[in-house]
């Protein structure tokens, strides 16, 4: 079945500066990568996702990029704000099926 | 309108104990999907609805996991002689439609928090 790893466990950044969250994937046949921001004690929130057959996608200071030969995909937050400190989820999924989750990143924007 | 409900959200057992998990969906979302998180990780699969079918249900940890959807959307996840392992956040997530060429976002519920003593 997939496997989503995700790197780095735990991120600091400085308040407008960017930050970088890499994930990989293992089954090839995986389509639509969707990525969850979590706040502590709250739902998991669709912040941006892609589909297999784009290369890259960006909604304001969030932008994602996937290598599907590489099965890499990854995360660009720029010009970070206090309220993106919260834990992030990379994910992985076939059609409209279950969504294989990774480990998530806690990230801290220090001020 | 109203997202994915899901009640309790906290619940008490005692080791044993059997416990019923309610989920709401958005209505009209035909996929239904229950995750288990627990603390300090990502959600795991735990069991898919398409309507009133069951799926998927290859996460469900044991047999003591069981889900049912009736009529197509309320759910209710049920764990029997519940043991401190299963001391998680149970959340839920609906999605529009399946079959389709491309998949649909899930929206998740809020979650319940189980702490088995």
């Amino acid at each position: 079945g997939e496997n989503v790893e995700q790197h780095p466990s735990t991120l600091s950044v400085q308040e407008g500066d960017s930050a970088v969250i890499k994930c990989t994937y293992s089954d090839s046949a995986s389509n639509y990568f969707p990525w969850y921001k979590q706040e502590l004690g709250k739902r998991p929130q669709l912040i941006i996702d892609i589909r297999s057959n784009v290369g890259e996608k960006k909604d304001q200071r969030i932008a994602v990029t996937l290598n599907k030969t590489a099965k890499h995909f990854s995360l660009h937050i720029t010009e970070t704000q206090p309220e993106d400190s919260a834990v992030y989820f990379c994910a992985a999924s076939q059609r409209d099926d279950k969504i294989i989750f990774g480990k998530g990143t806690r990230l801290h924007i220090l001020p | 309108g109203a997202g994915v409900s899901q009640s309790p959200r906290y619940k008490v057992a005692k080791r044993g104990q059997d416990v019923a998990l309610r989920c709401d969906p958005i209505s009209g979302h035909v996929s239904l999907f229950w995750y288990q998180q627990a603390l300090g990780q990502g959600p795991e699969f735990l069991t898919y609805f398409q309507n009133e079918a069951q799926l998927d249900k290859s996460g469900l940890p044991s047999d003591r996991f069981f889900a049912e959807r009736p009529e197509g959307s309320v759910s209710t996840l049920k764990i029997q002689r519940t043991q401190q392992e299963d001391s998680a956040v149970y959340l839920c997530a609906s999605s529009l439609a399946s079959g389709r060429s491309r998949p649909y976002e899930q929206y998740f519920g809020p979650g319940t928090r189980l702490t088995v003593t």
